[in-house]
């Protein structure tokens, strides 16, 4: 059974730093994985897919990468803002399947 | 364009009750999901559609859970006999997906979530 953990559960910084955050995956298998953000009471947005064909994908101040064979990803943040204050989620679609699975995502918190 | 809208955007209902909620995908997208989100922790998957029909509903707790989508664009879930443990957010998904050709999922675009609360 494919189990997603994401570590940490919540981090704090001070505006302006460069951050990682951590999702790991059981099984390798996966057609893709996503990360999202989600901000208080609202839904998820999509940041970054990356298939599994691939190794990483950018957009604007943000880096995803994938290692499938040691069941990893990595969201990059550079130069973080307040306004990137929110909870990140990673997802993982099995092979075969159109549906997600979630970790439970890190609280970020970024200091002015 | 509209995004994923989701009706109503809080509901509460007593244990016992039957509640509806509504889901409009994006124009045009083909596959719509729901998903359940309990405080503090990670949505979980209860159904996929691809088009009219329910392609995987492997994630439905147990048959007080139902899901239609008879047109293939608008959908509902349907919960008979709610219970306490009932109590989440319930979001709703869609994407593009080129079904049957056998290529990976497209990003899935979610609404703002119904927040249900059972008393």
């Amino acid at each position: 059974k494919q189990e997603v953990t994401q570590i940490p559960a919540a981090l704090s910084v001070p505006e302006g730093e460069n951050l990682v955050l951590n999702c790991s995956f059981t099984d390798s298998a996966i057609y893709n994985l996503q990360w999202f953000r989600q901000d208080p009471g609202k839904g998820l947005t999509s940041l970054l897919l990356i298939q599994s064909s691939q190794r990483e994908q950018t957009s604007g101040r943000l880096n995803a990468s994938l290692d499938k064979s040691s069941g990893r990803s990595t969201l990059y943040i550079a130069a973080s803002q307040p306004g990137d204050s929110a909870t990140y989620l990673c997802a993982v679609s099995p092979p075969g399947t159109y549906k997600y699975i979630f970790g439970t995502g890190t609280r970020l918190k970024v200091l002015a | 364009g509209a995004g994923v809208s989701q009706t109503p955007s809080n509901k509460v209902t007593e244990k016992g009750k039957y509640v509806e909620l509504r889901c409009d995908p994006i124009s045009g997208h083909t596959a719509l999901y729901w998903y359940r989100q309990s405080l503090g922790q990670g949505p979980e998957f209860l159904i996929y559609f691809q088009g009219t029909g329910a392609a995987d509903d492997s994630g439905l707790p147990n048959d007080r859970f139902f899901a239609v989508r008879p047109e293939g664009s608008v959908s509902t879930l349907k919960i008979q006999r709610t219970e306490r443990g009932d109590s989440a957010v319930y979001l709703c998904a869609s994407s593009l997906n080129p079904h049957g050709t056998g290529g990976p999922p497209e990003t899935q675009y979610f609404g703002p979530g119904t927040r249900l609360l059972v008393l």
